[in-house]
């Protein structure tokens, strides 16, 4: 079955800089898009970074821009979210989520994994 | 504020019928049929309910449909189940080439 899984959260000051990895299995990672999307304590999802199933089309929502960096590894089906200049507004639960190919969507989600960035 | 606004929350009893709209722009609910919809328990990943406005992926109950009109799409959700208390959320495709959400609505099962 399609499991994905994120690791690599945890508290970091403001201006640091975090690494997520999101580990998939159960389907053929390379033949999907996947997306990175976070939900702040309390509040609603937002969508942060989409790559293309070929690694090749990156886009990033306007308030990470510049400063979160999504890439994939297909031989280890994993995909990264680089986040540099991390602001206390990023703290959040970070989840991947495989793209539903050809629905503009996400279809299989993982549990998240918590960031803090706290002085 | 969020790009595609739905009501906060919502509330009906078991059996009876509710709808969740989510309203965007001609930029993105009025521009494409790529809104999606997302049933969330708390402390759990979202689950798609919806997508294409109107599909429901394989294992989703019948009870729960989509629509669209102009720049606002519709969740319906039939013969309401104490199991349906959630929070909603709403997504599209938009003419930037990226995705949205809306704030979410939290359905309560009276």
């Amino acid at each position: 079955q399609v499991q994905l899984v994120e690791s690599g959260g945890g508290v970091v000051q403001p201006g640091r800089s975090l690494r997520l990895s999101c580990a998939a299995s159960g389907f053929t990672f390379s033949n999907h898009a996947m997306h990175w999307v976070r939900q702040a304590p309390g509040k609603g999802l937002e969508w942060v970074a989409y790559i293309s199933y070929h690694g090749s089309y990156k886009i990033y929502a306007g308030s990470v821009k510049g400063r979160f960096t999504i890439s994939r590894d297909d031989f280890e089906s994993t995909v990264f979210l680089q986040m540099d200049s991390l602001r206390l507004d990023d703290t959040a639960l970070y989840f991947c989520a495989r793209d539903a190919s050809g629905q503009y969507c996400a279809d299989y989600w993982g549990p998240g994994t918590l960031v803090t960035v706290s002085s | 504020q969020s790009p595609l606004t739905q009501p906060a929350a919502v509330s009906g009893s078991p059996g009876q019928s509710i709808t969740i709209s989510c309203t965007g722009t001609t930029n993105d609910v009025g521009r494409y049929n790529y809104v999606s919809w997302y049933q969330q328990y708390p402390g759990k990943a979202p689950r798609l309910m919806i997508y294409d406005v109107s599909n429901r992926p394989s294992g989703v109950s019948n009870r729960f449909s989509g629509s669209k009109s102009g720049n606002t799409a519709s969740l319906t959700i039939s013969g309401l189940q104490t199991e349906d208390e959630a929070d909603y959320y709403c997504s599209s495709f938009t003419t930037i080439n990226n995705w949205v959400f809306g704030g979410g609505t939290k359905l309560t099962v009276l």
